[in-house]
């Protein structure tokens, strides 16, 4: 099992642009989630999933979309990168929210 | 609404001294998950427990032990005989599981230790 893949590893955007994080779990995970990591603030919740055709906002979900459209993927969109979003970004999956959670390695992601 | 708060930002300890870090959380349910994880210097973020709202029995796993009171709704984590290796951020997270809307995990804003040998 490949476990949770994030692409791409490394980013670089210029304000305004807009583009895809892929997200991928080959364990047949219900729950799926974004977080963004930034010095001092812990891991924040953007997006969540609690199945296929579901999604709900986390704790900061502006400048981000989502979609659930198999159990397997959920990609995070930036409609229009700004310097705020410049974070580290993990995508994490589990059985349950209320289940251990298997974290990605993470996408860095610079804004300029 | 769930919140979950770790007080210390950085701690730093001597090899061999044990340490606690500290975890408080907030929720209405009656019904939640706890949960710690650790993210070594090398990034990847590593499940350690997982803990539901009604067992407050404590748990030990070699080194490791945490304790669990829902009266001063604390979920504290103790490393006895600290190790260079043990240096990483330390997070808490809770679910609730019958929240305002689906099942979500919140994180707390971690605690850095650093073991000095």
């Amino acid at each position: 099992n490949a476990g949770v893949t994030q692409t791409p590893k490394f980013q670089v955007l210029k304000t305004g642009q807009s583009m895809t994080l892929q997200c991928a779990q080959d364990m047949n995970h219900e729950y799926m989630s974004w977080y963004r990591q930034d010095p001092g603030m812990g891991l924040r919740l953007i997006h969540y999933s609690v199945g296929a055709g579901i999604t709900d906002q986390g704790e900061v979900p502006n400048g981000y979309n989502v979609s659930r459209s198999t159990t397997e993927d959920f990609p995070l969109r930036l409609l229009s990168a700004a310097p705020s979003q410049t974070s580290v970004y993990f995508c994490a999956s589990s059985y349950l929210a209320s289940g251990e959670q298997f974290f990605g390695p993470g996408t860095r992601l610079t804004v300029l | 609404a769930q919140k979950v708060t770790q007080a210390q930002t950085e701690i730093s300890v001597v090899e061999k001294e044990d340490v606690t870090l500290d975890c408080v959380y907030e929720t209405r349910d009656t019904t939640y998950y706890l949960f710690w994880y650790k993210q070594p210097p090398s990034g990847e973020l590593v499940f350690l427990i997982r803990r539901n709202s009604f067992d407050e029995q404590n748990e030990i796993s070699g080194r490791y032990s945490w304790n669990f009171q829902k009266s001063t709704s604390s979920f504290n984590f103790t490393i006895t005989a600290s190790q260079v290796v043990d240096s990483a951020v330390y997070f808490c997270a809770l679910s609730e599981a019958f929240g305002t809307s689906y099942d979500k995990v919140i994180f707390g804003p971690g605690t850095s230790l650093s073991v000095i040998p």
